[in-house]
C-alpha cells in the first residue's frame, strides 16, 4: 500500500534560519497527489498546501514545496522561520486528486526559538 | 470554512465497555474519515466513507466499526474497548470534486479507557 515518510521526528532552529522539513512516498499510482497539513498545539490538523503537478512549486503562507516524482519527495521549506511555525507538520498522499483515502506520514515537530 | 463537530470531547472509558464517537459535518461532503492521533504513529486511517449507508476498512479498522447512517454524520464504535485504544480521534470530511480531497477536521476527541 501507500506510505508516507518523514525522516524527522523533532526539527529544533532558531528564528530567521531556514526551514526544511523532509517527505518521501511510495505509490504504486502515477499520479499521487501530495499534501502538507500543520496542527499548531491543541488544535486540529488543517491543510498548508497540496499540490499533484510534477516539478511546479506550490506556494502558501511563506512555505513552499515542490513535488519531484522523479525522487517521490515533497520537501517543505521556508526562507525564514517564525516563533508562530512551532506545530507539528505531517506530509500525507492521496493516490490522485480524486483518491478517496489519504495517507499521512509520522509527523515532524517543529520548535522554533528565539 | 468546512463545519466538523465531534461529540463527546473528551471521554473516560472502562475496559470492555463499548464506546461511541459521533461526528456531525455541514458541509456537505461524500467523503468522511476516522483517524487515531498517537505519538510517533501520526494519523493512522481507521474507517472511511465515501456516501450515505458506506463504510471502508482503513488501515487499522480491528476493533473499531464504523457507521454512516446519513451524509452529514458518521460514527466510530468501539464495541469492546481496550487501553491500547486510549488516543485522540479526529473525524475529517472532505470531497473529492469540490476540493480536490482536502480534509477538514473536527476538534478531535481525547478518550481514555482505564
Amino acid at each position: 500500500g501507500d506510505s508516507v515518510t518523514q525522516t524527522e521526528g523533532l526539527v529544533t532552529l532558531t528564528e530567521g534560519l531556514p526551514v526544511m522539513l523532509n517527505c518521501t512516498y511510495q505509490t504504486i499510482y502515477s499520479n499521487p497527489f501530495l499534501f502538507w497539513y500543520v496542527q499548531h498545539l491543541n488544535e486540529s490538523p488543517r491543510l498548508l498546501l497540496k499540490s499533484f503537478t510534477d516539478n511546479k512549486r506550490t506556494e502558501h503562507q511563506g512555505f513552499h514545496a515542490t513535488l519531484h516524482k522523479s525522487s517521490s519527495s515533497f520537501h517543505l521549506q521556508k526562507s525564514s522561520a517564525q516563533l508562530s511555525d512551532s506545530a507539528l507538520y505531517y506530509c500525507a498522499l492521496s493516490e490522485s486528486n480524486m483518491g478517496y483515502k489519504l495517507t499521512f506520514g509520522t509527523g515532524t515537530s517543529l520548535l522554533v526559538d528565539p | 470554512e468546512a463545519a466538523v463537530t465531534q461529540s463527546p470531547r473528551n471521554k473516560v472509558a472502562v475496559t470492555g465497555g463499548k464506546v461511541t464517537l459521533s461526528c456531525n459535518q455541514t458541509n456537505n461532503h461524500n467523503n468522511m474519515y476516522w483517524y487515531r492521533q498517537d505519538t510517533g504513529h501520526g494519523l493512522r486511517l481507521i474507517h472511511y466513507s465515501y456516501g450515505a449507508g458506506s463504510t471502508e476498512k482503513g488501515d487499522i479498522p480491528d476493533g473499531y466499526k464504523a457507521s454512516r447512517p446519513s451524509q452529514e454524520n458518521f460514527s466510530l464504535i468501539l464495541e469492546l474497548a481496550t487501553p491500547s485504544q486510549t488516543s485522540v480521534y479526529f473525524c475529517a470530511s472532505g470531497d473529492a470534486t469540490t476540493s480536490q480531497n482536502t480534509l477538514y477536521f473536527g476538534a478531535g476527541t481525547r478518550l481514555s479507557v482505564l
